[in-house]
């Protein structure tokens, strides 16, 4: 069965400071999607991100950078020059192919950038 | 562009009645999901539909929920004789096709007193 580990609860800095937030998975499946998604406090999940299993480049978008390891099963998510509005719980998930595409989420990070 | 829409937001009811919610999916997406989320937790599926069909329910979809979405079009989602375990968010989604990203609704937020 698919799984998804986010170990770090949660996360503070400051303003400006770089932070990596942690994603491990589990899947047997080979043909794999992984996702990040945003929860502000207002509460609206937002969707940051997708990766199928053959794509491992990773990708930069803004202040947001992905590194996806099949080695490790991971993928990680970092954000540079953190700020302020960057506070939420962020949550990783894992859709597998032949698993109509249901998404398992981690427990999620809640990070906390203050000024 | 609207996004997905669920109604109620909130809503408090007595432990044993019954509660609807309903889900409005991107206008172009065939594929819809409700997941529930409960605090300090992400969200955990509950069943989806492509159009009409109902193709998969979670095990912890107990025979107290029941989804329909006639038509292909809007959802809902009905709790009969509500328990406080089910106090959660109901968080509903849509996507376009199977591997596309799932876009969430704002959820609707369900206390059983």
């Amino acid at each position: 069965a698919q799984k998804v580990t986010q170990a770090q609860t949660e996360i503070s800095v400051v303003e400006k400071e770089d932070v990596t937030l942690d994603c491990v998975y589990e899947t047997r499946d080979t043909t794999y999607y992984l996702f990040w998604y945003k929860q502000p406090p207002s509460g609206e999940l937002v969707f940051l991100i997708r990766r199928n299993s053959f794509d491992e480049q990773n990708e930069i978008s803004g202040r947001y950078s992905w590194n996806f390891q099949k080695s490790t099963s991971s993928f990680n998510f970092t954000i540079t020059a953190s700020q302020v509005v960057d506070s939420a719980v962020y949550f990783c998930a894992l859709s597998e192919d032949s698993g109509y595409s249901t998404l398992t989420f981690g427990k999620g990070t809640m990070l906390l950038v203050s000024p | 562009d609207t996004g997905v829409s669920q109604d109620p937001r909130h809503k408090i009811t007595k432990r044993g009645q019954n509660v609807t919610f309903r889900c409005d999916p991107i206008s172009e997406h065939n594929r819809l999901y409700w997941y529930r989320q409960t605090l300090g937790q992400g969200p955990e599926f509950l069943t989806y539909f492509q159009n009409e069909a109902q193709l998969e329910k979670s095990r912890l979809l107990s025979d107290r929920f029941s989804a329909e979405r006639p038509k292909g079009s809007f959802s809902t989602l009905e709790i009969q004789r509500t328990e406080q375990g089910d106090s959660a968010m109901y968080l509903c989604a849509s996507s376009f096709d199977l591997r596309s990203e799932q876009y969430f609704g704002p959820g609707t937020r369900l206390t059983v007193t």
